[in-house]
This record gives structure tokens, sequence and C-alpha cells, in this order.
């Protein structure tokens, strides 16, 4: 099974600031076709979860330009330019790639 | 607008069966994956298993295999997830997804959430 770890877990954010994600998987998820296949998601708090990212580094449609997603192989970060008030809640990371697994989650708040 | 319905709410007692539903609309059913999702009280998000309802195509995750079914009625833009002899352990909220054919495209619409409580 494919492991899925986040950190930090607790992230405290100043609106307009920067933020970032780290997420590192137990193995690769580069395909031989170049793609990685990690997904990020939103859970806002009382709803159902939404997809920001697929691929590593491609935005879902209707998803603001100030979420990013990098990374490869291993490695992975979600980053929020400008946080908005709007964007607390908790964070997934999930591979893709083999039996689908989601990581720890990153509880996002304002300070 | 393309949304997945979920049915409501369960109170079962241990040992009895359930089966919750997943009402796509708005798209064609038959080309999407859907996919089941468990959220435990307080707790992180959890891939159960998928199905395509063109061909009732199933993979399920190894931690699931054996504990629930999945299944669709393509007729009716339906999917399903069923218990036949429920446990305390599976008090939680479970949402269905949709997954584009094509791996990697993400669960771009999610349901609502079913949550099902298991108490003697």
């Amino acid at each position: 099974d494919i492991v899925m770890t986040q950190s930090p877990l607790s992230l405290p954010v100043t609106p307009g600031e920067p933020a970032s994600i780290s997420c590192r998987s137990s193995q690769s998820l580069l395909y031989s076709n170049g793609y990685n296949y990690v997904d990020w998601y939103l859970q806002k708090p009382g709803q159902s979860p939404q997809l920001l990212i697929y691929l590593g580094s491609y935005r879902a449609s209707g998803v603001p330009d100030r979420f990013s997603g990098s990374g490869s192989g291993t490695d992975f970060t979600l980053k929020i330019s400008r946080v908005e008030a709007e964007d607390v809640g908790v964070y997934y990371c999930m591979q893709a790639l083999h039996t689908p697994s989601f990581g720890p989650g990153t509880k996002v708040d304002i300070k | 607008e393309v949304q997945l319905v979920q049915s409501g709410a369960e109170v079962k007692k241990p040992g009895e069966s359930l089966r919750i539903s997943c009402k796509g609309s708005g798209y064609s059913f038959t080309n999407y994956w859907i996919v089941w999702v468990r959220q435990m009280p307080g707790k992180g998000l959890e891939w159960m298993g998928i199905i395509y309802p063109g061909d009732s195509d199933t993979r399920y995750s190894p931690s699931f295999q054996g504990q629930v079914t999945i299944s669709a009625d393509k007729s009716i833009s339906t999917a399903y997830l069923q218990w036949s002899s429920l446990k305390a352990s599976d008090t939680a909220m479970y949402y269905c997804a949709r997954r584009g054919i094509i791996l990697g495209q993400g669960m771009d619409v999610w349901g609502q959430g079913t949550t099902v409580t298991v108490s003697s």
C-alpha cells in the first residue's frame, strides 16, 4: 500500500499571506506517461470535499489561480499565493496511481 | 447542473443490512466512474471503492473488500453502497464522488454525504 504523509498537520495562516502544504508518498507517483498521479482536495467546515488540483499541478475547473500544485515522484506541494478567509478547512492529498489513498489532512485556519 | 444526490441519514442496529444510494444528474452517468469515500467521525478521508456504471466494472480498496458491496443501476443513474451486517465501526459519513473515465482526472463532483449511525 502507498502511504501518504502531509506536513504540517495544522497550519494557522494570515489572510493575504502565502501558505504551503507538503505531501509525500511512500512510492513514486510519476507514471511512464510523465504525469504525477496526485490530487489535492479541500474540505471546508461542514461541507463535502472539493477537487482543487489533479495530476499534481492541474487546477480543477473553477479553482482560483491562487492555488497551485507542484512536485514530482514522491514529493508534492500545494501553495496558496495569498490566503483568503474562505480557504479555511482541511486539505488532503491523494494518490491515484495505485489503489487510491489519502494523506491525513492539513487543517488550515486563520491566526 | 451536474450533481450527485445521496440518500438520507440512516440509524441502524448492529447486524442489520443497509443500502445507501447516490443519484447522478446533469451528465452522462455511464461515462464516469463513481467513487465511495468514508469519513469516520472526526477523521480523514478513506477511499473505499469505485464502479463504472457503463459496465459495472468494480474495484475495492483491500481495506473494504468483503466488507461492503458497490453496485449501480444505470437505468436510473444510481450507484449504491451496501452492507449485509453492519457493525458499530461502520458509523461514518459516506460520500460518493464522480471521477472521469481517464485515470488521473480527479473526483470533480461530490454528493452531499450520507450519515450512517450504527448503535444498539
